[in-house]
């Protein structure tokens, strides 16, 4: 079953601009983790924020969790054609073992 | 490190034929991902091992579906028999556990099975 829900399903933005895709999830979590998904390739991990943080940085990526909105976001800034992907969020609950990944949102950044 | 080593990369099968997926996960890490991704469905777990232990495979969807890891550095992915709903992307995952919690996972660059 999908734990994260990714929003919006697909986004498209001029190179340059920021890119804002959010994520929702059901229950407590431990971690959630942040994906990219290049077109005919594997996951590549992005970023990990844990449940007792609030913002994490990597570059030109930014992301919030608010647990007591079980949400959280990624912002890519100062987008570039070579951003777009296919991004995933996904959780690890409270005590588990498991990554649940949501549906993703389809980025196309267009040069 | 080469990463997590799927193969093959592309396989295309008959109806009511065996299909085996393998997966290298990397050395060291102690828990190893099977995932199915389609259009329809997105990513769905299928089984998860932890130090070669199937855990918990309540996302495999059928008996036709089974998996196994006999040592640290191996695992397949059987479908006998195959059927055409089968046909999807199928990702093999490794990570680790620390005292902070599972870390992030590494995955495979996939296998496209396409039943005919």
């Amino acid at each position: 079953s999908q734990q994260g829900e990714e929003d919006p399903q697909a986004l498209s933005i001029q190179e340059g601009e920021n890119a804002t895709m959010n994520c929702s999830y059901k229950t407590s979590i431990n971690n959630l983790q942040w994906y990219r998904q290049n077109s005919g390739r594997g996951l590549v991990h992005l970023i990990l924020i844990r449940s007792n943080e609030r913002e994490k940085h990597s570059g030109r990526l930014r992301v919030t969790l608010d647990t007591s909105k079980k949400s959280s976001s990624l912002l890519i800034t100062a987008s570039r054609a070579a951003d777009t992907a296919s991004y995933f969020c996904a959780t690890v609950g409270a005590g588990s073992y498991q990554l649940t990944f949501g549906k993703g949102t389809k980025l196309s950044v267009i040069p | 490190d080469a990463g997590v080593i799927q193969s093959p990369r592309h396989e295309v099968t008959e109806m009511g034929q065996e299909v085996t997926l393998r997966c290298k996960p990397i050395s060291g890490h102690d828990y190893l991902f099977w995932y199915r991704q389609t259009m329809m469905r997105g990513l769905e777990l299928l089984i998860y091992f932890n130090n070669n232990v199937p855990i918990d495979d309540s996302g495999m969807p059928e008996d036709r579906f089974s998996a196994k890891m006999p040592n640290a550095s191996f695992s397949t992915l059987k479908i006998q028999p195959s059927e055409p709903r089968d046909s999807a992307v199928y990702f093999c995952a490794s990570n680790f556990f620390s005292n902070r919690g599972l870390t992030e996972a590494f995955f495979g660059q996939g296998t496209r099975l396409t039943v005919v």
